[in-house]
């Protein structure tokens, strides 16, 4: 099946600091990813949409300016945290689709502790 | 809204038996319904997609159904293993570009 690849796994940062993490489909072309975030016990919760070669859209409530995301290719997406606070603290985790396919594939996740 | 509803938050059962699932959905049917599973601190896994015009779906150990008239989804686990134990997590999805809406998930226990 279609693998999809984050990177970093697991990260640690500072108050005020950026955070970026990359979302890769390692063997085929995603012309959708979508960025999700899940907080313990609870479920996926979608963040934004991004479509290869245009702006992201966000779902309500999302600060388009702390969540920077760029889909500059069909295989790499990436998500910004910028000036991280300890409420950011959360498990990312990306998908991707075909266009015109139904089946989503998830990256493995990223662990994002902010101190 | 459209609203995906796994109400049990856990479930357990006795290895070789079926486990049962259950996913309900609000308002109008969805194109299709997919199920995941997720093991802690990684990712979902794509198990099953079942279309709003299929009653039935059957992969190896795993069934799902799609019963429009009830509002609802069923995932059957038969012969259950301790390694099914994960969490299961039903979406809702639609044709074209739209996102899944997932719900909270059951973790299921297969006690040896």
């Amino acid at each position: 099946g279609a693998v999809v690849s984050q990177h970093p796994s697991r990260v640690i940062c500072k108050s005020g600091t950026s955070v970026k993490i990359e979302c890769r489909s390692l063997d085929f072309q995603a012309t959708t990813m979508f960025w999700y975030r899940q907080f313990p016990k609870q479920s996926l919760m979608l963040m934004a949409t991004s479509n290869e070669g245009s702006k992201a859209t966000y779902e309500q409530g999302v600060e388009k300016d702390k969540f920077l995301i760029n889909h500059a290719s069909l295989t790499l997406s990436t998500l910004t945290v910028t000036s991280a606070h300890p409420e950011d603290s959360s498990f990312y985790i990306c998908s991707a689709r075909v266009h015109g396919d139904n089946e989503q594939f998830f990256g493995p996740g990223t662990r994002l502790t902010v101190l | 809204s459209q609203k995906i509803e796994q109400n049990s938050e856990a479930l357990n059962i006795q290895e070789g038996k079926t486990a049962t699932l259950t996913c309900n959905y609000t308002n109008y049917s969805p194109a299709y319904l997919q199920w995941y599973r997720q093991d802690p601190g990684r990712g979902p896994v794509f198990l099953l997609l079942i279309r709003e015009n299929e009653k039935e779906k059957r992969k190896e150990r795993l069934k799902v159904t799609f019963d429009t008239t009830l509002k609802q989804s069923l995932f059957h686990i038969t012969a259950s293993q301790p390694a099914d134990s994960a969490t299961y997590l039903c979406a809702r999805g639609n044709s074209g570009n739209t996102p899944l809406v997932f719900g909270k998930g059951t973790r299921l226990s297969v006690i040896a």
